[in-house]
């Protein structure tokens, strides 16, 4: 079945650029039917859609997040990507990336999530 | 502050069935689906209901969702100490142009 494996550093130091990697496996991140997606959840908080994007390149991002993210996609490499820049110790937490179905109002929901990887923002 | 309140806590005995509420507005809950997921202490979260109501493959029939208007709730029933978990909804956020998620609600099995 689909997985999704996120890999990335551990610890970023405070105004440097995260940069994450989601690697699929057990299906083509070449289909139509869905986007991919990342979601963080500081440590003891809830869910925070960062953005998402479909596999022929357009992405939609969390407007609080602003202009810090961005998300890529490598179909040769079966994998997506997200940057986000000028980390401060508010975005310390776990990020997940996830098979997004249907953006917007065509049913919007994660399934499945890869098992998280936790990033702490520390000098 | 999330866009959707949960109650931050619900309990019920072991066997019983136990809701949990999902309010939002006509921006989000109002005019788009409503999905819900399941996060066990220490992993990742899990879909267990989508579009409202319609279950994935392999999630029991103990868990059931609806939606009314602005608000939504998940019901499960038979409750077993393993349903113990951070319980979270989310939709669509038309306004925001975004996904967003409930707080979340901390299941007990007493």
């Amino acid at each position: 079945q689909l997985q999704l494996q996120e890999s990335g550093p551990g610890l970023v130091k405070p105004s440097e650029t995260l940069s994450l990697t989601c690697t699929v496996s057990g299906g083509s991140i070449s289909n139509s039917n869905y986007y991919w997606g990342w979601i963080r959840q500081p440590p003891g908080k809830g869910l925070e859609w960062i953005g998402s994007i479909f596999y022929r390149g357009g992405s939609n991002h969390n407007p609080s997040l602003k202009s810090r993210v961005t998300i890529s996609v490598d179909t040769s490499k079966n994998q997506f990507s997200l940057k986000l820049s000028s980390m401060t110790a508010t975005d310390t937490a776990a990020y997940y990336c996830a098979r997004h179905w249907g953006l917007g109002g065509d049913g919007n929901w994660f399934d499945p999530w890869g098992q998280g990887t936790l990033v702490t923002v520390s000098s | 502050q999330s866009v959707l309140t949960q109650p931050p806590s619900v309990s019920a005995a072991p066997g019983q069935k136990v809701t949990i509420s999902c309010s939002g507005s006509t921006f989000n809950i109002g005019y788009n689906y409503v999905s819900w997921y399941q996060q066990l202490p220490g992993t990742a979260p899990k879909l267990l209901i989508y579009e409202n109501n319609k279950r994935p493959s392999g999630i029991p029939d103990r868990f059931s969702g609806s939606k009314s208007g602005t608000s939504a709730t998940l019901g499960i029933t038979g409750l077993q100490t393993g349903d113990e978990a951070d319980y979270y909804c989310g939709t669509w956020d038309s306004s925001l142009s975004a996904s967003v998620f409930g707080g979340g609600t901390k299941l007990t099995v007493l």
